[in-house]
């Protein structure tokens, strides 16, 4: 059965710091890894997928994230937060061995910039 | 174009009303996904529409009743509900279903209250 778990309900960063959002997946063959982020009161939002090849990828609004196939990780990352960062992110994981395989999402961070 | 539009923004129901919801898209997706979300939560997949045909129901009770009147258009039929269904409900849409890599376009979500 595959799983992703965000081990943090929240992480605090003050702005223009480095900020990283955890993730680990758990799934049979390769997986296919999306960040996406949620403000209030608003449907998700896509932010990068990792399908194949280079283990960092960039996405919108200056994040990034680094794939490691030994850790089972895929943390978000971005070099200076902003104060407008400040969200619900949400790991998914869908396994690539079916197309029928379902997206699974994590339980969420909420990521709080205090300026 | 890469909208997707939900009706009404809110809504407020009695447990005896019939009401739908709406969803619509002009990205040329051929899936479309209804969710439910609680506070703070993950989204939680209910149904599942590939080339307007339904794929997934994630046994969600009978007092949801979707519908996909074409390609770009989504309903969610709602009748008899209970106080425990108010929630946010997100619709969103991709480019396949069976595309693991294609991410998800989510609209802002219907804010529903059982009463």
């Amino acid at each position: 059965a595959q799983s992703v778990a965000q081990p943090e309900d929240q992480v605090n960063v003050a702005e223009g710091n480095p900020l990283t959002v955890k993730c680990t997946y758990s799934v049979s063959g390769n997986p296919y890894l999306f960040w996406y982020v949620q403000y209030p009161n608003r449907g998700l939002q896509f932010l990068l997928k990792y399908i194949t090849g280079d283990n960092l990828v960039k996405g919108s609004y200056g994040f990034e994230a680094e794939f490691n196939k030994s850790q089972t990780s895929f943390h978000l990352k971005k070099p200076s937060a902003l104060v407008s960062d400040s969200a619900l992110y949400f790991c998914a994981v869908r396994a690539s061995y079916s197309s029928a395989s379902k997206i699974i999402f994590g339980s969420g961070t909420r990521l709080s910039i205090r300026p | 174009d890469t909208e997707v539009t939900q009706t009404p923004k809110h809504l407020v129901m009695g447990m005896t009303n019939k009401k739908s919801l709406k969803c619509e898209q002009h990205m040329g997706h051929r899936a479309m996904y209804w969710y439910k979300q609680k506070a703070k939560k993950p989204p939680e997949l209910m149904f599942v529409y590939s080339y307007e045909k339904l794929s997934i129901n994630e046994s969600v009770p009978s007092r949801f009743s979707p519908e996909c009147p074409n390609s770009s258009l989504l309903n969610l039929h709602l009748h008899a509900l209970q106080p425990e269904d108010s929630a946010l409900y997100l619709c969103a849409s991709s480019q396949e279903y069976s595309g693991l890599d294609y991410e998800q376009y989510f609209g802002p979500g219907t804010r529903l209250t059982v009463t």
